[in-house]
């Protein structure tokens, strides 16, 4: 029964390759969000979809491109990995649209190491 | 523009003791506040927020939190700290037309002696 649920936990890959992280919600939440942590810990907003509409992109390379089948799932794929792309990427979820007083949900987070 | 200075990158308290982690905030919007917690190798849990009501918090864990305006600061205390609250703390603002997404400070380590 977890709230928060991201696929897989641990990805190491070389330089160059596609890998795609995926997030599933079963909270009923309308907005989901991708985080990333980076090896000082420091955590930034990527992306936020809020019922399936992209409604934050932050600077992030294209690279990087989030997709929302479903209010319930954001998955993040990126393209052609590379060294700094290595970090903890958290995604998370909050209810009633994304209005900013409203708690967010993190999953456990997805380790990618590039080597 | 927002953002968020966690004073202290690591917090040593011996158990027991009152724990301090101290966080500023700088919002040209009503702010609205958050503290999480990260346990070693898991996400980010809430602590406890500040949505402009109370301005003393309570959350989780006897930990709380006061919100002062005139000092922009939203400090996190508890009065005795356990073994089990050795983690990284976040404070993290959200508020006017962001949608949603929060500003995170750089986190505070809390270590808890026996």
């Amino acid at each position: 029964d977890t709230a928060v649920s991201q696929t897989p936990k641990y990805l190491v890959t070389q330089m160059g390759n596609d890998k795609s992280i995926k997030c599933e919600q079963n909270l009923g939440h309308d907005t989901m969000y991708w985080y990333k942590q980076d090896s000082k810990k420091f955590l930034k907003i990527m992306f936020s979809y809020n019922n399936k509409e992209l409604i934050i992109n932050e600077t992030v390379p294209n690279r990087f491109s989030p997709k929302s089948p479903d209010k319930a799932h954001l998955n993040l794929h990126i393209n052609s990995l590379e060294l700094g792309d290595s970090a903890v990427y958290f995604c998370a979820s909050s209810p009633r649209g994304a209005y900013n007083y409203n708690e967010q949900f993190f999953g456990p987070g997805t380790r990618l190491t590039v080597l | 523009a927002q953002s968020v200075t966690q004073l202290g990158s690591h917090v040593s308290v011996s158990e027991g003791a009152l724990v301090l982690l101290r966080c500023n905030y700088s919002s040209s919007v009503p702010p609205y506040l958050f503290w999480y917690v990260q346990y070693p190798n898991q996400g980010l849990q809430l602590l406890l927020k500040y949505t402009s009501a109370a301005t003393l918090v309570k959350g989780i864990n006897d930990f709380e939190a006061e919100f002062k305006k005139s000092e922009t600061s939203f400090h996190l205390t508890k009065p005795s700290a356990h073994m089990s609250d050795a983690a990284e703390y976040f404070c993290a603002v959200s508020g006017g037309n962001q949608g949603g997404k929060l500003i995170f400070g750089q986190g505070t380590e809390l270590s808890v002696k026996p």
